[in-house]
């Protein structure tokens, strides 16, 4: 299964929303994750089941979506939310990630 | 506390072998789903294998009959034999635990990763 993220990069400023999109190649029900990495760091798990927001996460960010399309939000964009976003299907054991969104600073 | 702890990376040559190792703590290797995720330089995240609870393993066709996913109930460690390497095996190897949900895993633990860099 081929997940197609986009953007694959944007700028954006403090406070700001931030929408990111995944498309599954196939339908997945709401076998999606997406994650949080920060330059030389592991990823970090923010949401699970397309739109369950994992323990400890702001609850700025946000998932939605089943079958083959999903978004992450991020209402009012944090500094410390500059990152690479990756989601991630579980639909079968074979697991596979999209090639990632890099939000950056305008 | 859950910490994962990788080692064992390193500069390899082509068709070499290494061993790397995760040592777990705050939480039981056996009774969980774990997995190897590796990421080349400047690229994006790509699973490598898993094992589960029952013992069953399954690895990416990019790695197939050359990587094997084991662990040490004793020891409360993971570890991932890679043999025959490649340069595209070059990446920073990561441990994650996983969560069994629908038919696979999600990852709510990672460890700090480990370089491998396969090179001559």
């Amino acid at each position: 299964i081929q997940l197609t993220q986009s953007p694959s990069s944007l700028s954006a400023s403090v406070g700001d929303r931030v929408t990111i999109t995944c498309r599954a190649s196939q339908g997945i029900t709401s076998a999606l994750a997406w994650y949080q990495q920060k330059p030389g760091k592991a990823p970090k798990l923010l949401i699970y089941d397309a739109s369950s927001l994992e323990g400890g996460v702001p609850s700025r960010f946000s998932g939605s979506g089943s079958g083959t399309d999903f978004t992450l939000t991020i209402s009012g964009l944090q500094p410390e939310d500059f990152a690479t976003y990756y989601c991630q299907q579980f639909y079968n054991y074979w697991t596979t990630f999209g090639g990632g969104t890099k939000v950056e600073i305008k | 506390e859950v910490q994962l702890v990788e080692s064992g990376g390193g500069l390899i040559q082509p068709g070499g072998s290494l061993r790397l190792s995760c040592a777990a703590s705050g939480f039981t290797v056996g009774s969980n789903y774990m997995s190897w995720v590796r990421q080349a330089p400047g690229k994006g995240l790509e699973w490598v294998s898993v094992i589960y609870r029952s013992g069953t393993t399954y690895s990416a066709d990019s790695v197939k009959g050359r990587f094997t996913i084991s662990r040490d109930n004793s020891k409360n460690t993971l570890d991932l034999q890679m043999n025959n390497l490649r340069a595209e095996d070059t990446a920073v190897y990561y441990c994650a635990r996983g969560l069994a949900k629908s038919g696979g895993t999600l990852f709510d633990s990672w460890g700090q990763g480990t370089l491998v860099t396969v090179s001559s």
